[in-house]
């Protein structure tokens, strides 16, 4: 079963501090890797995709990762409380009859505090 | 760009009447859309899989009879839920995938629905 796992938090930070998002997958195969951001009541909104090891940098946010170990991360800096919203990972995986899936894990809710 | 748009973004309707959901890319061509339910305090969990032209593919649990996918054009798909129970209240949001960005996916603004 190809699974996205996440730390369901609350993660908590104070403004202005880099809050650190991780993710795991199962599916050593998988080549495209996601993150969205959804606040509470609405739908979820892109705001990075990362295919490559290593980081990808867009603004305050940084995606890293490591396909060896099956890892992914999402860093925001300077993180402001406008950012309080629950981060989802989402992983293509590849299916064994042909096609693939966008498979989300379950989301951290992260939580900037003043 | 790469917007999705959903109409209505909210719907109340009565036991055992039909509801019907629209989705709309607004600046691309999507080959795929996706529908997607998502509970309270849930992830979100897809539903089944549109392509243009052809049949959904309904995943696992999903009842294909009662929510009937039609993916018409590259701009429209709908989601007909059909004898809607209260059990059936939940956000359902659809995603398009961009023919020229392969892989990402974009969600529309999503449609609460509320069955008394």
């Amino acid at each position: 079963q190809k699974e996205v796992e996440q730390n369901s938090g609350p993660l908590s930070v104070p403004e202005g501090a880099i809050a650190s998002l991780n993710c795991t997958y199962s599916d050593r195969g998988s080549q495209s890797f996601f993150w969205y951001r959804q606040y509470s009541g609405k739908s979820p909104e892109l705001i990075m995709s990362i295919y490559s090891n290593g980081d990808k940098e867009d603004g305050r946010f940084t995606a890293q990762l490591n396909k060896a170990s099956q890892y992914v991360s999402l860093l925001i800096r300077d993180s402001q409380p406008s950012d309080s919203a629950t981060y989802l990972c989402a992983v293509e995986f590849i299916l064994t009859g042909g096609g693939n899936k966008l498979t989300f894990g379950t989301g951290t809710q992260l939580k900037v505090e003043l | 760009g790469a917007v999705v748009s959903q109409h209505p973004s909210r719907v109340i309707c009565k036991s055992g009447t039909s509801v019907k959901i629209e989705c709309r890319s607004l600046d691309f061509q999507a080959t795929t859309m996706f529908w997607y339910r998502q509970f309270p305090k849930q992830s979100l969990m897809l539903m089944a899989t549109s392509n243009e032209g052809s049949k959904a593919t309904y995943e696992q649990g999903v009842e294909k009879d009662k929510f009937l996918i039609n993916h018409a054009s590259l701009t429209l798909s709908t989601l007909t839920v059909t004898s809607a129970h209260p059990e059936d209240s939940s956000f359902y949001i659809c995603s398009a995938r961009d023919l020229q960005l392969a892989y990402e996916q974009y969600f529309g603004p999503g449609t609460r629905l509320t069955v008394t």
